[in-house]
């Protein structure tokens, strides 16, 4: 199943750097979403955007920085990070109908050293 | 508020058993959509199910089926026969129908089926 892919599925990065993730969906969806899953914790939903308009912010860090060039693609810049920022972060998209059903990306694993 | 509980935090059973996972949901919304995925240790979150709060009809596919009860505000999920590849972390999540798709998960449940 390779309806959403993400990239690099491994990611170590120092607290100084910047580093991007990217996401991409080809399954004609229009709504795209970021969620991060740390250890012990539920999926934790940090940004949606639907038709390329970011639709929620659900109070993420600055450091943290969505871009969504077109329905297709959806980006997550990453500055000064801090280690408890380490996870799963997972991509998924829908349709955009309310409630369609979220198809997931295999994730990406971030670590922060 | 929305609120999904899966109570089991880890379930050990030898292969063949039947095993059920427990998901108990609150909302105050009349229309909502609960939900299984299944995540393998590669890490994607698998879709399983999609039930609409209108719906509560139990459904079987293959080796699972799911019992959804309003009046005790549960969806629980039943894999008959169990396999090893049935090994994984299974979550319940919910979502009200005037959300932007705002998908609330329970803590999920580790499955470990045995040979």
């Amino acid at each position: 199943e390779t309806g959403v892919t993400q990239t690099p599925r491994h990611l170590v990065m120092g607290m100084t750097n910047k580093k991007s993730l990217k996401c991409e969906q080809h399954l004609g969806h229009n709504a795209m979403y970021w969620y991060k899953q740390s250890a012990k914790k539920p999926l934790e939903l940090m940004f949606v955007y639907n038709f390329k308009e970011q639709t929620e912010n659900n109070s993420v860090p600055s450091r943290f920085s969505p871009e969504c060039p077109n329905s297709s693609h959806l980006f997550l810049h990453l500055h000064t990070l801090q280690p408890e920022d380490s996870a799963l972060y997972l991509c998924a998209s829908t349709l955009g109908g309310l409630a369609d059903t979220q198809y997931f990306g295999p994730g990406t694993r971030l670590t922060v050293l | 508020a929305q609120k999904v509980t899966q109570a089991q935090t880890e379930i050990s059973v030898v292969e063949k058993e039947d095993v059920t996972l427990d998901c108990v949901y609150e909302t105050r919304d009349t229309t909502y959509y609960l939900f299984w995925y299944k995540q393998p240790p590669s890490g994607e979150l698998v879709f399983l199910i999609r039930r609409n709060s209108f719906d509560e009809q139990n459904e079987i596919s293959g080796r699972y089926s799911w019992n959804f009860q309003k009046s005790t505000s549960s969806f629980n999920f039943t894999i008959t026969a169990s396999q090893v590849v049935d090994s994984a972390v299974y979550f319940c999540a919910l979502t009200e129908g005037g959300s932007q798709g705002n998908l609330i998960f329970g803590k999920g449940t580790k499955l470990s089926v045995k040979p």
